[in-house]
């Protein structure tokens, strides 16, 4: 089973409807983030967390929120999507603890908004 | 802000042959730079990383960089290439030290397709 497991993998939907996309870890790490990835220009961060009271915004919040419900779940919403928003998006982890500066991404969900 | 270019948007080698992919940075201070590796359908793995110390930093499956301050460059080398190295790289920089979080910023990504 994946460490860092995301859904729904594929989404399709239309203009100004809610999207949620979920993002659990067994990794045990504190620290969460959302990234957006689009071709050419690589991941953009959307927001990141420490614990369920801290929520940070990221290079790309705007249209973006986010609850982290627990120290092992982190969502990111959609209030009302627009096609912009059609991207590739990563849930990822790292632990201040160990310290080896890597991050743990998810296998990614697609969004398609049309 | 902290910044990473890659350069090219394809690599091309034949299988057997030593690869290069390359990425230049701009930072304000010392950099935190990493490379990581995204296959198809699949999310972002780390491959390596530079902190500090020797400019030559070797990571995983066979990979290595090379880190350059006076050309601030760390481009990702591969002494003999495998056809299952085809993938999208990516050349990541650290943003800050913000309480711990790896608050990284990402280059455009290069593919590399390795020919049998």
């Amino acid at each position: 089973d994946a460490d860092v497991t995301q859904t729904p993998r594929n989404r399709i939907t239309k203009t100004g409807k809610r999207i949620m996309l979920e993002c659990s870890q067994t990794k045990g790490h504190d620290r969460m983030y959302w990234y957006r990835q689009d071709p050419g220009l690589g991941l953009r961060l959307i927001y990141y967390s420490f614990d369920v009271k801290d929520i940070n915004k990221g290079e790309i919040s705007d249209g973006y929120s986010v609850s982290r419900q627990a120290q092992a779940k982190f969502s990111l919403s959609l209030e009302s999507a627009i096609p912009n928003q059609t991207a590739l998006y990563f849930c990822a982890t790292s632990d201040l603890q160990r310290g080896t500066g890597e991050l743990f991404f998810g296998e990614g969900s697609r969004l398609t908004v049309l | 802000a902290q910044s990473v270019a890659q350069p090219e948007d394809q690599v091309n080698v034949a299988e057997g042959n030593p690869l290069t992919v390359k990425c230049t940075y701009s930072v304000s201070g010392n950099p935190y730079l990493f490379w990581y590796v995204q296959y198809p359908n699949r999310g972002l793995q780390f491959l390596l990383k530079y902190i500090t110390g020797d400019n030559l930093v070797k990571g995983s499956y066979g990979f290595e960089a090379e880190f350059n301050k006076s050309q601030t460059s760390f481009h990702l080398k591969k002494p003999s290439a495998l056809v299952s190295d085809s993938a999208l790289y990516f050349c990541a920089v650290r943003d800050g030290w913000d309480t711990g979080f790896q608050k990284l910023v990402f280059g455009t990504g290069t593919r590399l397709l390795v020919s049998p």
